[in-house]
């Protein structure tokens, strides 16, 4: 069974940096692309990264284009979300998500952890 | 970027009856690039449908997708009390991958 789950979110100040953890099992990692998506309280469901199996190669949308920079370690079965210069407006909850196969185009998500809360504020 | 507009915003409906969500595309969409998620409070979401029609794992066979071009649908045939929730199409054609804005089917 797919398990994924996140860890590192918290209480940050604005500017500050934070790194997100998603520790997956029940499946082949570097066989899949990972994204994260987020929600903001009261919001719908935001995507914000995505990298593809080996790692290669990755895309940001541009609300976090050059401030958060997705990564995975194979070797350990996590991915990664670094946030740094943070804002108010990144207030959310994280989640990850498993693409249905390797590459990005065409990928959908086809198994989400629960997420972990990032609330920026001073 | 490819906008998703579903409605209505928020559909209230006693368990039994059928529910008929929609999602609107501000530009084509190939249906092998649309899915459907639940979402409830506090859980992660749950992809239902992907490339327009076809159900995910586990999924019951009360949920069905359908539509092409601009306009796609998911039904509930029959609402269940576990189906109140929150429902997003999403494309994924490509970046950036967007969401609707969520339609919440809640108790009438």
């Amino acid at each position: 069974e797919v398990e994924l789950v996140e860890s590192g979110g918290g209480l940050v100040q604005p500017g500050g940096a934070l790194r997100l953890s998603c520790t997956a099992s029940g499946f082949t990692f570097s066989s899949y692309a990972m994204s994260w998506v987020r929600q903001a309280p009261g919001k719908g469901l935001e995507w914000i990264s995505i990298i593809i199996g080996s790692g290669s190669s990755r895309d940001h949308a541009d609300s976090v284009k050059g401030r958060f920079t997705i990564s995975r370690d194979n070797s350990k079965n996590t991915l990664f979300l670094q946030m740094n210069s943070l804002r108010a407006e990144d207030t959310a909850i994280y989640y990850c998500a498993k693409s249905h196969h390797y590459y990005t185009p065409g990928s959908y998500f086809d198994s989400w952890g629960q997420g972990t809360p990032v609330t920026v504020s001073s | 970027e490819i906008v998703l507009t579903q409605s209505p915003g928020t559909l209230s409906l006693s368990p039994g009856e059928r529910a008929t969500l929609s999602c609107r595309a501000s530009q084509t969409v190939s249906s092998s690039y649309l899915a459907w998620y639940q979402h409830r409070p506090g859980q992660a979401p749950r992809l239902l449908i992907y490339a327009t029609s076809s159900r995910a794992t586990g999924i019951p066979d009360r949920f069905s997708g359908s539509g092409s071009g601009t306009d796609f649908i998911l039904t509930i045939s029959r609402v269940e009390p576990e189906d109140f929730a929150v429902y997003y199409c999403q494309h994924y054609v490509g970046s950036p991958w967007t969401f609707g804005q969520g339609t919440k089917v809640e108790v009438k």
